[in-house]
């Protein structure tokens, strides 16, 4: 079973502050990503990883960066938190090279920032 | 990525078999079919994938016509703890940055 871990599951921030997300994937996959999920806007993509060291700009990468420097882990960085970034924070990963793009998801992380 | 189209709701019974129909009119000849669940408050959960006729896990069936412009997706003997918003998706990794495009989903409620 793929198992994909985020350091927290809710957490409150407040304005300014530089907020750091851990994911952590236990299958060796090659690539992983960051969303975030809002109601009414789907799954929007941050920031992608194909490798160790390797990102990619998604969606809405825009006050967001990433940091991959080791293959299980994936760490999202909020440079200095605003209130629009209030959402659920998804992290999923994915084997390189696979035909039918399966992701596994962490749980998520709520962050409210006040 | 092919557009789907799944009902937004759907209620059950406890202990009755719930099908879920998702349509994609436009899949493609690459694109695998992939069913999500996902409990409020918690990501979502891969359940089932399929390119075509008939795949079953010990969570769900399958369903896919040979024209694989629909699939269906089947929940033996729905409990309580089914209730979930279920996605439907279409599609294939097409490069480093494929993202998943979820719809609105179809809500199941389960009850007694």
């Amino acid at each position: 079973d793929v198992k994909v871990t985020q350091s927290s599951r809710y957490l409150v921030k407040r304005t300014g502050e530089k907020v750091f997300l851990e994911c952590v994937q236990d299958m060796d996959h090659e690539n992983m990503f960051w969303y975030r999920q809002d109601p009414g806007l789907g799954l929007r993509l941050i920031y992608f990883s194909y490798d160790v060291k390797m990102k990619e700009k998604g969606d809405i990468p825009e006050g967001y960066s990433v940091s991959r420097e080791k293959k299980e882990r994936f760490s999202l960085i909020l440079e200095s938190a605003s209130t629009n970034q209030t959402s659920m924070y998804l992290c999923a990963s994915r084997q390189q090279g696979t035909i039918a793009n399966t992701q596994y998801f962490g749980p998520g992380t709520r962050l409210t920032v006040l | 990525l092919a557009k789907t189209t799944q009902p937004i709701s759907m209620d059950s019974y406890e202990g009755q078999e719930v099908n879920i129909t998702c349509s994609h009119n436009n899949i493609a000849t690459n694109d695998y079919i992939t069913w999500y669940q996902q409990f409020p408050s918690q990501g979502p959960r891969f359940i089932i994938q399929g390119y075509k006729t008939k795949v079953t896990n010990e969570v769900a069936s399958l369903f896919i016509p040979a024209d694989r412009k629909s699939s269906t997706l089947s929940l033996p003997r729905v409990s309580l703890s089914d209730t979930a918003v279920y996605y439907c998706l279409v599609g294939r990794n097409t490069g480093t940055a494929s993202k998943l495009t979820f719809g609105t989903g179809t809500r199941l409620q389960v009850t007694l």
